[in-house]
């Protein structure tokens, strides 16, 4: 049981730059979010997918897109980064829109020049 | 808006010092409260929930949390800290158990030295 996987763990783009980040969860979850972490400001949502088939806006969304593929996958692209984009996304998910625990991938980290 | 606010940014103890980390929320009726933990080059974990019931809920590790709702407070305690505790803690709140994604607080940085 993998749990939560993002890919890449790792990634360097330049200004303008598009890129797509993957999450894939194998818990049959329902929910899957994408949060921000930056130094002092913890984590900020991103976009977020209550269920298979909607999407719904965080609180910093502007500069992404998102696309909640199947009920296992829920993808975030940068189409076109920016440097105020560098930071660490964190994928998570669980099973019931609402008060239910998070459970988190490992994180990837994305640096824009 | 709803929002999730920790008192300290960072934290430093000696080992076996107690630990009390403050959260507090703003009011919207209902709430869920969880505090994540982040060891160094790692994932959030949980740490611990309170979803209703007694306010003093007990975590993982000796942790420890105590709702006080006239408070709008979830504050995390540990009595006595090891140097393995040294992570990055957030407080998260989840307003009406409906819809509503987890909010997280900044976070606090807790740095635990011999």
């Amino acid at each position: 049981n993998a749990g939560v996987t993002q890919t890449p763990k790792f990634q360097v783009l330049k200004t303008g730059q598009s890129m797509t980040l993957q999450c894939a969860q194998d818990m049959n979850h329902n929910s899957m979010y994408w949060y921000r972490q930056d130094p002092g400001m913890g984590l900020r949502l991103i976009y977020y997918s209550a269920s298979e088939g909607t999407t719904d806006k965080g609180e910093v969304p502007n500069g992404y897109n998102v696309s909640r593929l199947n009920k296992r996958e829920f993808s975030l692209r940068l189409e076109s980064a920016a440097p105020s984009q560098t930071s660490v996304y964190f994928c998570a998910s669980h099973r019931f829109s609402g008060a239910n625990v998070l459970t988190f991938g490992a994180g990837s980290r994305l640096t824009v020049l | 808006a709803q929002s999730v606010s920790q008192h300290n940014h960072h934290v430093i103890l000696s080992e076996a010092a107690s630990l009390e980390l403050g959260c507090n929320y703003s009011y919207g009726g209902t709430v869920n409260l969880f505090w994540y933990v982040q060891y160094p080059g790692q994932h959030l974990q949980l740490l611990l929930k309170y979803f209703s019931g007694d306010p003093l809920v007990k975590g993982i590790k000796g942790f420890e949390a105590e709702f006080i709702k006239s408070k709008f407070s979830f504050n995390l305690r540990k009595p006595s800290v090891q140097w393995s505790d040294t992570a990055e803690y957030f407080c998260a709140v989840n307003w009406g158990g409906g819809n509503t994604p987890l909010v997280f607080g900044k976070g606090t940085r807790l740095s635990v030295i011999a």
